[in-house]
């Protein structure tokens, strides 16, 4: 089975510039989340969608953060504009609808210079 | 305001000998724990999980205590081999599980041969 896919796996960017992750998860997880994770951090909650509606955004800086899940699969999180604090690395997640046990992508790291 | 608290950035245990990783949380709402390992450039990986309604999951060489009163929960991994070093999230849902995850800050456990 295939695991959880993320791309690209590095980025490098200006501040104000704006950046674009995708996600891609496990076939049949209905659910899927975004976390941020800071250095010397744990993950943190971003967005959770169930197919394409939106669960709990409630931690999403929705002033510069964005993210859809069209037809209910693939996900994309979009930041625009960047800030220096948005460096960190961006984990996509997916689970099957009431399954705690989430699986994850390797993440996206980002660096906003 | 942490919800979900891991005290100690590091562990170093020999190999052979148990290691227990200590995780506290905040909130009452949480009913379902997770623990997570996670190594250098990659997602975290799920390990074993624990409801409220239980106070002890085992799985193989890995077992989970839940003290709710004190709301407390360890990680203790038995023996301790060379490839269990990584970084252990806890983290905590509530609604049963189906909620996003919320994440302490890891430790970091390092087996020493």
């Amino acid at each position: 089975e295939a695991g959880v896919a993320q791309s690209p796996r590095y980025k490098i960017i200006e501040k104000r510039q704006s950046v674009a992750f995708w996600c891609n998860p496990i076939s049949g997880h209905a659910t899927l989340y975004w976390y941020q994770q800071i250095l010397g951090q744990g993950p943190k909650l971003l967005i959770q969608f169930q197919n394409n509606g939106v669960v709990d955004d409630s931690q999403l800086p929705k002033d510069r953060f964005s993210a859809e899940r069209l037809k209910g699969v693939d996900s994309t999180l979009k930041i625009q504009p960047a800030k220096l604090e948005d460096s960190a690395v961006y984990l996509c997640a997916s689970s099957l609808v009431g399954d705690a046990e989430q699986y994850f992508g390797p993440g996206t790291r980002l660096t906003v210079t | 305001d942490q919800q979900v608290k891991q005290n100690s950035p590091s562990l170093s245990v020999q190999e052979g000998r148990i290691s227990i990783l200590n995780c506290d949380y905040t909130n009452s709402m949480f009913d379902y724990f997770l623990w997570y390992k996670k190594y250098p450039a990659e997602g975290p990986t799920f390990l074993i999980s624990i409801s409220s309604i239980k106070d002890k999951n085992e799985d193989g060489r890995f077992t989970v205590f839940l003290n709710k009163s004190a709301k407390h929960l360890s990680l203790h991994i038995v023996p301790s081999q060379p490839g269990d070093s990584a970084v252990y999230f806890c983290a905590a849902s509530s609604g049963g599980g189906a909620d996003g995850l919320t994440f302490g800050k890891g430790t970091h456990l390092i087996i020493q041969p």
